[in-house]
């Protein structure tokens, strides 16, 4: 699987827009990238994944660039929940390249008041 | 509700004993993982299993041992070859032929004394 580079920590004033950027330069034709949280002590949460098209969901939105090189999470109003460690994993689906998710250091997001 | 339960939520042991923590999952989900987690660091593979009765090495299985017998089922061994044992573990599930996020469960946090 490709790797990805995040930024170790990134801060957001509740009620603004977070965005959340990754690169994956080495992604290949058949990788999705995937975005998971996790808040303190928990397991992961899956937030969302995409392959080429910029995807949305009730949590998040997944704009990936033209040549799949990076991407950026948004979370369009952030609250103080939403503190948590971001990860951007990027992996081929199905078949044979079973999913192993390779899980980097990701982004410290922090929310203020 | 689907999910995955880990049991128990925290766990002491002395050291030199084995140890197996529990995961059970009633989502019909083909494969399951084992991940460890350090303080401050990011998710590392133990074991994961794409079908019942099969599984594989991740990248730190030394130490460790599984089973599959049942498709609801994948607890963890942890044996005394584990030379720090102490961390968070997390069990985690997943319909690999299909595109799809894992879903995780809320972990065992082993302390070995």
């Amino acid at each position: 699987d490709a790797k990805t580079t995040q930024p170790p920590s990134m801060d957001c004033a509740e009620g603004r827009a977070a965005n959340l950027p990754c690169n994956h330069s080495t992604i290949s034709g058949n990788e999705y990238v995937y975005w998971y949280r996790q808040i303190h002590s928990q397991g992961p949460q899956y937030i969302i994944h995409g392959l080429k098209n910029n995807e949305t969901n009730e949590m998040a939105s997944l704009i990936i660039t033209e040549d799949r090189k990076s991407s950026t999470l948004i979370l369009p109003h952030a609250t103080l929940r939403d503190t948590a460690v971001y990860y951007c994993i990027v992996r081929a689906a199905g078949g044979t390249s079973y999913g192993k998710l390779t899980f980097g250091q990701g982004t410290i997001l922090t929310v203020h008041p | 509700d689907g999910g995955i339960t880990q049991s128990p939520k925290y766990l002491f042991r002395k050291e030199g004993q084995n140890v197996t923590l529990s995961c059970e999952q009633n989502l019909n989900h083909d494969a399951m993982y084992w991940y460890r987690q350090d303080p401050g660091q990011g998710l590392r593979l133990i074991y994961y299993s794409q079908i019942v009765n099969d599984f594989q090495k991740g990248d730190i299985a030394e130490g460790y041992s599984v089973s599959r017998e049942k498709k609801e089922s994948f607890p963890l061994t942890v044996t005394s070859a584990q030379k720090n044992p102490t961390a968070f573990y997390l069990c985690a599930s997943s319909q690999d032929r299909i595109v799809g996020g894992y879903t995780f469960g809320s972990g065992t946090r082993l302390t070995v004394v």
